[in-house]
């Protein structure tokens, strides 16, 4: 049975830092590319990251590129993302994906419950 | 502002069906595939639907996708009550490097 947990979150100040960890298991983690996906309250899906399953190629969402890292410890089955200068406007649910085509690096299977990050002084 | 536009609800009566557009462009539905997914209210989003057609395990047949150049459609037939939900298309964006996602559409099971 395939399961993503996301854990980090928590109320910050604007300006500081945090990770946010996903622990994968049920599923050939190594193999996969993984997702960071937000959804600020009562909003929409926003897409945040994508890291492909060699670690090395990512790409970011204009609002996070030089802000967040993605990262991935496939010794750990753990996906990473670490949040610098966080604003009030990263205020969301975060959840983690794998992304399950072989064709589709956009496609993303979620697993878990998301992790809150508050923004606020 | 979304990329992808999706109407912001659409409605019928239990057992009918009901069809979700994602319209786009060239840069992503386009050249790219379409996965679709359902959000209950309080959690997380569920995948329906990916390389615009294929159903993961579990996911019933009322559920299809299509696309068509620079749209895709989600159909829901024999509508039930537990799909009152939130839906979102998603493709890639090839002119930003970056995945993106509809707009949103609320379906309401009358």
């Amino acid at each position: 049975q395939m399961q993503l947990v996301e854990s980090g979150g928590g109320v910050v100040q604007p300006g500081r830092s945090l990770r946010l960890s996903c622990a994968a298991s049920g599923f050939s983690f190594s193999q996969n590319g993984m997702h960071w996906v937000r959804q600020a309250p009562g909003k929409g899906l926003e897409w945040v990251a994508v890291i492909y399953n060699d670690g090395i190629t990512k790409y970011y969402a204009d609002s996070v590129r030089g802000r967040f890292t993605i990262s991935r410890d496939n010794s750990k089955n753990t996906l990473y993302l670490q949040m610098n200068s966080l604003t009030a406007e990263d205020t969301a649910v975060y959840f983690c994906a794998r992304n399950p085509s072989r064709v589709d690096i956009a496609a993303t299977d979620y697993r878990g419950q998301g992790t809150l990050v508050t923004v606020s002084s | 502002q979304s990329v992808l536009t999706q109407p912001p609800s659409v409605s019928a009566a239990p057992g009918q069906k009901v069809t979700i557009s994602c319209s786009g462009s060239s840069s992503n539905i386009g050249n790219n595939y379409v996965s679709w997914y359902q959000q209950l209210p309080g959690t997380a989003p569920k995948l329906l639907i990916y390389d615009n057609d294929v159903r993961p395990s579990g996911i019933p047949d009322r559920f299809s996708g299509s696309k068509s150049g620079t749209s895709a459609t989600l159909a829901i037939t024999g509508l039930q009550t537990g799909d009152e939900a939130d839906y979102y298309c998603g493709t890639w964006e090839t002119s930003l490097s970056a995945g993106v996602f509809g707009t949103g559409t609320k379906v309401t099971v009358l």
